[in-house]
């Protein structure tokens, strides 16, 4: 079955400590996203990558950082620097060069937790 | 980029009809409008997206107005299952997702 999966589910991490979610897509799209949501909140755009080898901030970029590599993968890591990094994490793909069939899939996410 | 306004929250009873709304007044003519939806602690689900019609598939019925500065969500007979914070966005050429606050729908039984 196509689809989009993190992993892992549930994270603990030490404060300081670099940590890398993963995020695979199968379904063969250009774009990919992650969002970072915080207790009763929306979504906040991290990072997005339109095409391989290419992707741009978004809104809460500092403390992040993001490669893409491969088509299917784009992983995060939540550097030191991000000063409030425990937060609920979701990665999404779309296939954004046809409109008409563009809609964004979502993982189920990565609880991440610094201690 | 152009940003969609909808209530923080509303309320439905079981199998009655649920009508959500967004406002999207700076909307370009490339931009598409869809809805998403989140279950607690899960990834949203796509619900249903359109240009200028309005679109019908098997889980809602979405209605654009003629001058598309806004759209409405339609459930046609909620469950509690529809219970979920409903996000409409706009999607332009390129395909940046920004995702406002949403709108939690409550369904009482």
């Amino acid at each position: 079955d196509g689809g989009i999966t993190q992993s892992p589910k549930y994270l603990f991490r030490k404060e300081g400590q670099n940590v890398t979610l993963s995020c695979e897509q199968n379904l063969n799209h250009d774009a990919m996203y992650w969002y970072r949501q915080d207790p009763g909140q929306g979504l906040r755009l991290i990072y997005y990558s339109q095409i391989v080898n290419d992707f741009q901030k978004g809104d809460i970029a500092e403390g992040y950082s993001v490669s893409r590599e491969k088509k299917e993968s784009f992983p995060l890591t939540v550097t030191s620097a991000q000063k409030n990094p425990t937060a609920f994490y979701l990665c999404a793909s779309s296939q954004i060069w046809d409109r008409v069939n563009s809609e964004a899939f979502f993982g189920q996410g990565t609880r991440l937790t610094v201690v | 980029d152009a940003k969609t306004t909808q209530p923080n929250s509303m309320e439905s009873n079981e199998e009655e009809p649920v009508h959500l709304p967004c406002n999207h007044s700076t909307i370009s003519g490339t931009d598409y409008i869809h809805w998403y939806r989140q279950l607690p602690s899960q990834g949203p689900e796509y619900v249903i997206h359109g240009l200028t019609s309005n679109v019908n598939n098997r889980m809602a019925s979405l209605a654009i107005a003629e001058d598309r500065k806004s759209s409405t969500l339609i459930l046609h007979r909620a469950t509690l299952r529809d219970a979920a914070v409903y996000y409409c966005i706009l999607i332009n050429q390129g395909g940046k997702l920004i995702f406002g606050q949403g709108t939690e729908l409550s369904v009482k039984p």
